[in-house]
């Protein structure tokens, strides 16, 4: 089982800052097969990144993905108030498909 | 826009059996894949299945044979079984829709169910 593991947990940063999250995975994943996706309370996660760095329909021009090999990241160029929440990396390319355990944004 | 609606018990005893369906609306449930995941309290999501139209199925083995997903698609529905339940399988599950075609994991993501397994 591929574990993906995330840094830091959490993160808490003022609005207009840039924000950089990391994910690192146990083997080697291909790019192609890696997501991000945001979960704020209460609700259902929502796909951000799909294939390391497709951005889903949506989903603004200041959230990147990047990555390959091992180490990914998910870069908010510019936090705004509604970015706050948990962010979970994804791999599908190895069964099971397994995720991180998160890192929270906090807004200051 | 798809949308995946999940209904069953909020709440199931231990060692009977979960159901789980998830209703699909605005889009044909053919050609793509349809997953469950589900999320104890306070942790990260966990993949349990996933189902290609009516017959490519694919489980997480840490699942070993207690789970079923099937589809239904004269209702445009997708169900999974969990049998044996144990507290372990308290969580929010989650019904989901592959991205686009080809995509075999989350992209599209139901509201999520409690289900708390408890007598």
């Amino acid at each position: 089982e591929v574990v993906l593991t995330q840094s830091p947990d959490t993160l808490s940063l003022s609005p207009g800052e840039r924000a950089t999250l990391s994910c690192r995975a146990s083997q080697s994943v291909s790019s192609s097969y890696l997501a991000w996706h945001q979960q704020k309370p209460g609700q259902a996660p929502r796909l951000l990144i799909y294939g390391g760095s497709g951005r889903a329909t949506g989903i603004p021009d200041r959230f990147s993905g990047s990555g390959s090999g091992t180490d990914f990241t998910l870069t908010i160029s510019r936090l705004e108030p509604e970015d706050y929440g948990v962010y979970f990396c994804h791999q599908y390319g190895y069964s099971p498909y397994t995720f991180g355990q998160g890192t929270k944004v906090e807004i200051k | 826009q798809v949308q995946l609606q999940e209904s069953g018990p909020g709440l199931v005893k231990p060692s009977e059996t979960l159901s789980l369906t998830c209703t699909v609306s605005g889009a044909s449930i053919r050609g793509y894949y349809w997953s469950w995941i589900r999320q104890p309290p306070g942790k990260g999501p966990e993949w349990i299945a996933y189902i290609f139209d009516s017959g490519n199925t694919h489980y997480n083995p840490s699942f070993k044979s207690r789970v079923t997903i099937s589809i239904d698609m004269s209702k445009n529905q997708f169900s999974l079984r969990v049998k044996s339940v144990t507290a372990a399988d308290t969580a929010v599950y989650y019904c989901a829709r592959g991205y686009g075609p080809g995509y075999a994991s989350a992209g599209y993501w139901g509201q999520g169910t409690l289900v708390t397994v408890s007598s």
